[in-house]
């Protein structure tokens, strides 16, 4: 099992739909949990942090963590075509002694928003 | 503006060759982050460090060397060891138990 998994895709929404991302982790003792979006050829951007349950909602984007099932989604509403990207889930597996944290990333889901 | 800049956004390196990769921060953020990427593969951790001075291997060091001289600092070599470098290099930084944030990437090929 990976130790992050995320489906490659692609995965295609129409434009003004909800786009749903998925991502599950092998850690229970997992803390922190990242979104980044990257563009193709670019670096991954940051869209969201995520520490405990429940929801948390910036914007057109709300990330959902579940713990007990170790799986945190991202949900993209009102989608368009400029939120076509690959998605990155990230979780913290390890905490050092300094308290940063190293990030275990998945492969990414491929994001298409349909005009 | 503050931010991560990385140099150069593309170099070729030659069979045999040592490449040195620069990343600068103007953030004052205490750690910085190395990572690889390949295509269709997520990033893998290459080196990290928390504090000037001091640094830690990740998942795939072997080939790899860096440096933290300076807190704005973490230049990454690729030796000769690397038997394949060809890659999107990414360098992150961050505050203590805070998100990671990417400089633009530096695009290595091997010629």
């Amino acid at each position: 099992q990976k130790e992050v998994e995320q489906n490659s895709g692609p995965l295609s929404v129409p434009e003004g739909a909800i786009a749903s991302l998925n991502c599950t982790y092998s850690d229970r003792g997992s803390q922190s949990f990242f979104w980044y979006r990257q563009y193709s050829g670019k670096s991954p951007e940051l869209i969201m942090s995520i520490y405990s349950n429940g929801d948390k909602e910036d914007g057109r984007f709300t990330a959902q963590l579940n713990k007990a099932s170790q799986y945190v989604s991202l949900l993209i509403r009102d989608s368009q075509p400029s939120d076509s990207a690959t998605y990155l889930c990230a979780v913290n597996m390890l905490k050092s002694n300094f308290g940063n944290e190293k990030l275990t990333f998945g492969t990414g889901t491929r994001l298409t928003i349909i005009p | 503006d503050g931010g991560i800049t990385q140099s150069p956004k593309y170099l070729f390196r030659k069979e045999g060759q040592n490449v040195t990769l620069s990343c600068e921060q103007n953030l004052n953020h205490d750690a910085m982050y190395w990572y690889r990427q390949d295509p269709g593969q997520g990033l893998r951790l290459i080196y990290y460090s928390q504090i000037v001075n001091d640094f830690q291997k990740g998942d795939i060091a072997e080939g790899y060397s860096v440096s933290r001289e300076k807190k704005e600092s973490f230049p990454l070599t690729v030796t000769s060891a690397q038997k394949n470098p060809t890659a999107f290099y990414l360098c992150a930084s961050s505050i203590r138990r805070g998100s990671q944030y990417f400089g633009p990437g530096t695009r290595l090929t091997v010629l």
